[in-house]
């Protein structure tokens, strides 16, 4: 399968700070990725779907200035948490889909975000 | 409402025998099904996707599609205790900008 990486895994940062999350496809160009957030033994929640070169389309309830997302080129898409408080402290995980007919997504190996 | 819908468990299986888990989803126009593990703590990791009507089979999974009933299902035989996890099932729903409907999942637990 295609290999998607996440960084970092883990961050612990002060509340009312900016925490940037950076997802890239490693051995694939991904024309869409998806940013999703998964508090504790809950399922996933979709936060937002980017396209390489637009701006990002954001589920309802997610604030867009809150939660930037850039997604500058084919292997990279970036989500700034900003002003981050403990309510924000999740696991943040991001997909990727290829453009192929198999409308497969690949999964980052996340990143836990602590707000303190 | 597009709606993919899964028992959330958990499912208690013995070790070596084959655990069933199940999906139904609502939208009729879903084209395509995805299951996914996620181990506690982790990403989900896929494990199958399938399009047509019928079984598809990859080693120890097999899964299964009905379109006409609107369900999905995954088989795992010789179930180990590492294949305790949850089971995500995901339906793509055009036109979706390739955005998945995702099921609650459900939580398998092997038994040694």
């Amino acid at each position: 399968g295609a290999v998607v990486s996440q960084h970092p895994s883990r961050v612990i940062c002060k509340s009312g700070t900016s925490v940037k999350i950076e997802c890239r496809s490693l051995d694939f160009q991904a024309t869409t990725m998806f940013w999703y957030r998964q508090f504790p033994k809950q399922s996933l929640m979709l936060m937002a779907t980017s396209n390489e070169g637009s701006k990002a389309t954001y589920e309802q309830g997610v604030e867009k200035d809150k939660f930037l997302i850039n997604h500058a080129s084919l292997t990279l898409s970036t989500l700034t948490v900003t002003s981050a408080h403990p309510e924000d402290s999740s696991f943040y995980i991001c997909s990727a889909y290829s453009g192929g007919l198999s409308y497969e997504q690949y999964f980052g190996p996340g990143t836990r975000l602590t707000v303190t | 409402q597009k709606e993919v819908e899964q028992n959330s468990g958990p499912l208690s299986v013995p070790e070596g025998a084959i655990a069933s888990l199940n999906c139904t989803y609502s939208d009729r126009v879903s084209q395509s099904f995805f299951w996914y593990r996620q181990y506690s703590g982790k990403s989900p990791e896929l494990i199958m996707s399938i399009y047509s009507n019928g079984d598809k089979e990859d080693g120890r999974f097999t899964a299964q599609l009905n379109k006409a009933s609107q369900y999905v299902s995954l088989l795992i035989r010789d179930s180990q205790p590492s294949d305790s996890a949850t089971y995500l099932c995901a339906a793509l729903v055009p036109p979706s900008n390739y955005q998945l409907i995702w099921g609650a999942g459900t939580k398998l637990i092997i038994k040694p």
